[in-house]
């Protein structure tokens, strides 16, 4: 069964810095890799979303990269802001699922000023 | 614009009651999904649809019901018999696996 995980929970860190988000999984049949960012009561928003066939997306400050031999994908976010504060998932859709996503659990970003 | 919308934002159940949310899109898309989300814990599927009239069991239907009378909405009522409701609950769609879209989500307590 196909589980996903991100580590860590939780981060904290200092405005300007530059930080990675890790998500593994364990089934490397995926379709795509998608990260998306949910504010506090908020729906989710999509970020970016990597084919199984790609390596990387970008998206102004924000790139993942996807290693799908290794079961990872990172979400790298460039010159953090303060309004970069939010959890973060990431999600696995798998092939023959029906279009059905797999998720993790997240971790909540807290940027600092 | 396109997008999903979800009604109310907050709701409160009263014990052995059934309450309904609503979820519409105007996005014309195939499937949506009804997930549960808990703190600490990874969303969690309900059920989806992928064509009006036909919808199937996610991981945790158990207490919950759905239609899928009209393509833009699916809407979930919450049965007396899920004996722990309080959550937030997300409504999605998608057209063939791309492009997923959320709404903003319902907040349900159980008083």
């Amino acid at each position: 069964k196909q589980e996903v995980t991100q580590i860590p929970a939780a981060l904290s860190v200092p405005e300007g810095e530059n930080l990675v988000l890790n998500c593994s999984f364990t089934d490397s049949a995926i379709y795509n890799l998608q990260w998306f960012r949910q504010d506090p009561g908020k729906g989710l928003t999509s970020l970016l979303l990597i084919q199984s066939s790609q390596r990387e997306q970008t998206s102004g400050r924000l790139n993942a990269s996807l290693d799908k031999s290794s079961g990872r994908s990172t979400l790298y976010i460039a010159a953090s802001q303060p309004g970069d504060s939010a959890t973060y998932l990431c999600a696995v859709l798998l092939m023959d699922s029906n279009y059905q996503l797999i998720w993790g659990a997240g971790t909540k970003l807290i940027i600092k000023p | 614009d396109g997008g999903i919308t979800q009604s109310p934002k907050y709701l409160f159940r009263k014990e052995g009651q059934n309450v309904t949310l609503s979820c519409e899109q105007n996005l014309n898309h195939d499937a949506m999904y009804w997930y549960r989300q808990d703190p600490g814990q990874g969303l969690r599927l309900i059920y989806y649809s992928q064509i009006v009239n036909d919808f199937q069991k996610g991981d945790i239907a158990e207490g919950y019901s759905v239609s899928r009378e009209k393509k833009e909405s699916f809407p979930l009522t919450v049965t007396s018999a899920q004996k722990n409701p309080t959550a937030f609950y997300l409504c999605a769609s998608n057209l063939g696996g791309y492009g997923y879209t959320f709404g903003s989500g319902t907040r349900l307590t159980v008083v």
